[in-house]
């Protein structure tokens, strides 16, 4: 059972406009939302994080919004940049017994077209 | 920064071989994790270990093994390999936060059995 879905295998979007990337989640116990950025033959790098006490949180061009009664979470991109094309993972976590592990979504193929 | 390496980029090894990755992490974190990446798979956790000796099946722990003998070492073991075992192979350390866990990758190993 996937705990953490992004239904949108890809997304296409032109250079200077808004990248909305989605996530849904299953768990209510997740408390804890991070975004990975990653581009082909390197590992994924950590974007921006968002705790279940806010829903909003902002890092320059990135912002990722949090919905718990939806549970939904979004990242903006503003502008969007051939640089920022990547794939996109979502992951959540949750503190359980003191033990956390992180669960990924499949991830979001981000391409910018220049 | 955090840091963590892998020891190899890319790999080639012949069905059957017994196969090591090794993933060495600098910043004295309990908790590492190993993944696969496969597209349209995302990213599948494989085996994890939050303490020297101490290692936990993940998700797909079938095929492999792990051994974690020092704190900043974490290895992961095809005990045979099998061409369904190609794969982007993503080593992970873990950080607790003041509100959650933020993983830190090696660069991956992209292996491949022929």
């Amino acid at each position: 059972d996937q705990q953490v879905k992004q239904n949108s295998p890809s997304l296409s979007v032109q250079e200077g406009r808004i990248s909305i990337l989605n996530c849904d989640y299953t768990n209510s116990m997740f408390d804890y939302f991070l975004w990975y950025k990653k581009y082909p033959a390197e590992g994924p790098t950590f974007l921006i994080s968002i705790s279940s006490i806010k829903d909003k949180n902002e890092d320059g061009r990135f912002t990722v919004f949090l919905n718990k009664s939806a549970k939904h979470l979004s990242l903006h991109i503003v502008p969007s940049q051939p640089g920022d094309s990547a794939v996109y993972f979502c992951a959540a976590s949750a503190r359980q017994g003191g033990s956390e592990k992180l669960v990924f979504g499949k991830g979001t193929k981000l391409t910018v077209n220049p | 920064d955090v840091k963590v390496t892998q020891s190899s980029r890319y790999l080639v090894k012949r069905t059957g071989e017994k196969v090591f990755l090794e993933c060495v992490q600098d910043m004295d974190h309990e908790n590492m994790f190993w993944y696969r990446q496969d597209p349209g798979l995302g990213l599948r956790l494989i085996y994890f270990s939050y303490d020297v000796k101490m290692k936990e099946k993940g998700d797909i722990p079938e095929g492999y093994s792990v051994s974690r003998e020092k704190k900043e070492r974490f290895s992961l073991i095809l005990e045979s390999a099998s061409t369904n075992q190609t794969s982007m192979y993503l080593c992970a350390s873990y950080r607790r936060r003041a509100f959650g866990t933020e993983a830190f990758f090696g660069q991956g190993t992209r292996l491949t059995v022929v």
